[in-house]
């Protein structure tokens, strides 16, 4: 699979939009990007996934690049229970079902 | 559903002793994880089954950690002998085919 590449840590306002970049300049075509979040202490949650268009659910909106050497998850309203740790991941889907977890962005919302 | 399901949630035990964790996956999702969260390494996937069949287990760290899934219902983590090191959170996920995975609340494994 892929490598990913994400900042460690970012803050956002409470309310305000949080964008959270993912670089993966060697995903192959067949390689999708998965999002998952690890709040305190939980088991990780999966946010959402998309191969090249961009992708909406309730969660958060995901971002693309045309190119698709990069993406960005957005959380449109954050909340504090938006404070997590975010992990980015590119996947191939059809083959190596594994899902491997790189060091993610820890995600701190400012009340 | 009640979602996966992992035992005991805390598990403290002496060097030397055998621990074993268990699993219990969503209903008819053929995939199930092992993974293993430290603040060092961060979370490693050690085993994955489909089908109850181990397919990739080139995470288990040593010949001490050991994993079954007799059945699609359920599924074990042993360690024989534990040591200080094995202390952490293992989780267990589960999945359909070429799905999201869904995570269990974790086991923290304590080793004195």
């Amino acid at each position: 699979d892929a490598k990913t590449t994400q900042p460690p840590s970012m803050d956002c306002a409470e309310g305000r939009a949080a964008n959270l970049p993912c670089n993966h300049s060697t995903i192959s075509g067949n390689e999708y990007v998965y999002w998952y979040r690890q709040i305190h202490s939980q088991g990780p949650q999966y946010i959402i996934h998309g191969l090249k268009n961009n992708e909406t659910n309730e969660m958060a909106s995901l971002i693309i690049t045309e190119d698709r050497k990069s993406s960005t998850l957005i959380l449109p309203h954050a909340t504090l229970r938006d404070t997590a740790v975010y992990y980015c991941i590119v996947r191939v889907i059809g083959g190596n079902e594994k899902l491997t977890f790189g060091t993610g962005t820890r995600l701190t919302i400012i009340p | 559903d009640a979602g996966v399901i992992q035992s005991p949630r805390h598990e403290v035990t002496e060097m030397g002793q055998e621990v074993t964790l268990r699993c219990k996956p969503i209903s008819g999702h053929d995939y199930l994880f092992w993974y293993r969260q430290t603040m060092m390494r961060g979370l490693e996937l050690l085993i994955y089954f489909n089908n109850n069949v181990p397919i990739d287990d080139s995470g288990m760290p040593e010949d001490r950690f050991s994993a079954k899934m007799p059945n699609a219902s359920f599924s074990t983590l042993k360690i024989q002998p534990s040591e200080p090191r094995d202390s952490a959170v293992y989780f267990c996920a589960s999945s359909p085919p070429g799905r999201k995975l869904f995570f269990g609340s974790g086991t923290q494994l304590s080793v004195l």
